[in-house]
C-alpha cells in the first residue's frame, strides 16, 4: 500500500528567503515526484527520481531549485531564495505497482 | 509532448443531477487515462483509470468514464451527484511512450447546489 506524508503542511516566508521540503514515502517506491500547483492550475511536474537518481528535471528553475533523493526513499526540495511566484502547493507523488501515481497531502508555500 | 484539455475549469450542478466533465488528449496512440480529485487542502486521490481493456471504466464514489479513441476523449460521469462530490477534478495521461511521465489537465471544479 502506498503512502506519502509532506512536511511541513503550510510555510509562510517573504521573498529571497529560503525554504525547505520534505516528502517520506511509508514503504519503498522506486520513481519519486515533485509537482508544483499553481493555484486554478494542474500540477506542474519540477523532478522526477528513479532510484537516486534524477530521469527528468527539464522543468526545474535550476537557479533557485534543487532536490535531492536520499538511499531512495525520501526526498527534499529547496528553494533558495524564493520568490513571489513560487506561491504554490507542492506536491510528493510516488508510482504505485498499479502504474498511477499516489499523492500525498501537499505543502502550501506562501511567498509575501 | 501530450496535452491534455479539460472543457471547462467551472461546472456546477443540482444535488441529483447528472455529472460530465470533459476530458481529451493529444496523442493519436492510446495512453493510460486517470482521474483525480482532489478536496480543499489535499493531495491529489485517484478515482478511477484505463490502461487496456474495456472502455467503460468503473470508479470510486459512483464515478465512471468511457475511453473513447476515436474522439481522444475520456469524459467523466455520475448519474446523480452528491454534495460531497464538491471539489476540483484533474484528468491526467500517461504514456504512449513513457508511462512513468503524467501530463494533467487545467482542473475542473465541481459545484453542487443544493
Amino acid at each position: 500500500e502506498a503512502g506519502v506524508a509532506q512536511s511541513p503542511r503550510y510555510k509562510i516566508i517573504e521573498k529571497r528567503q529560503s525554504v525547505a521540503f520534505w516528502c517520506n514515502p511509508i514503504s519503498g517506491h522506486a520513481t519519486l515526484y515533485w509537482y508544483q500547483q499553481i493555484l486554478g492550475q494542474g500540477p506542474k511536474l519540477l523532478i522526477q527520481f528513479q532510484n537516486n537518481g534524477v530521469v527528468d528535471d527539464s522543468q526545474l528553475p535550476k537557479d533557485r531549485f534543487s532536490a535531492e533523493r536520499l538511499k531512495g526513499v525520501d526526498s527534499t526540495l529547496k528553494i533558495q531564495p524564493a520568490k513571489l511566484e513560487d506561491s504554490a502547493v507542492y506536491l510528493c507523488a510516488v508510482t504505485s505497482g498499479g502504474g498511477w501515481q499516489f499523492f500525498g497531502p501537499g505543502t502550501r508555500l506562501t511567498v509575501l | 509532448a501530450q496535452s491534455v484539455t479539460q472543457l471547462g475549469s467551472h461546472v456546477s450542478v443540482s444535488e441529483g443531477a447528472l455529472v460530465l466533465l470533459r476530458c481529451n488528449y493529444s496523442s493519436s496512440v492510446p495512453p493510460y487515462l486517470f482521474w483525480y480529485v482532489q478536496y480543499p487542502n489535499q493531495g491529489l486521490q485517484l478515482l478511477l483509470k484505463y490502461t487496456t481493456g474495456a472502455t467503460l471504466v468503473k470508479g470510486i464514489n459512483g464515478f465512471e468514464a468511457e475511453f473513447k479513441k476515436s474522439e481522444t476523449s475520456f469524459h467523466l460521469t455520475k448519474p446523480s451527484a452528491h454534495m460531497s462530490d464538491a471539489a476540483e477534478y484533474f484528468c491526467a495521461v500517461s504514456g504512449p511512450y513513457n508511462f512513468n511521465k503524467f501530463y494533467f489537465g487545467s482542473g475542473t471544479k465541481l459545484n453542487v447546489k443544493p
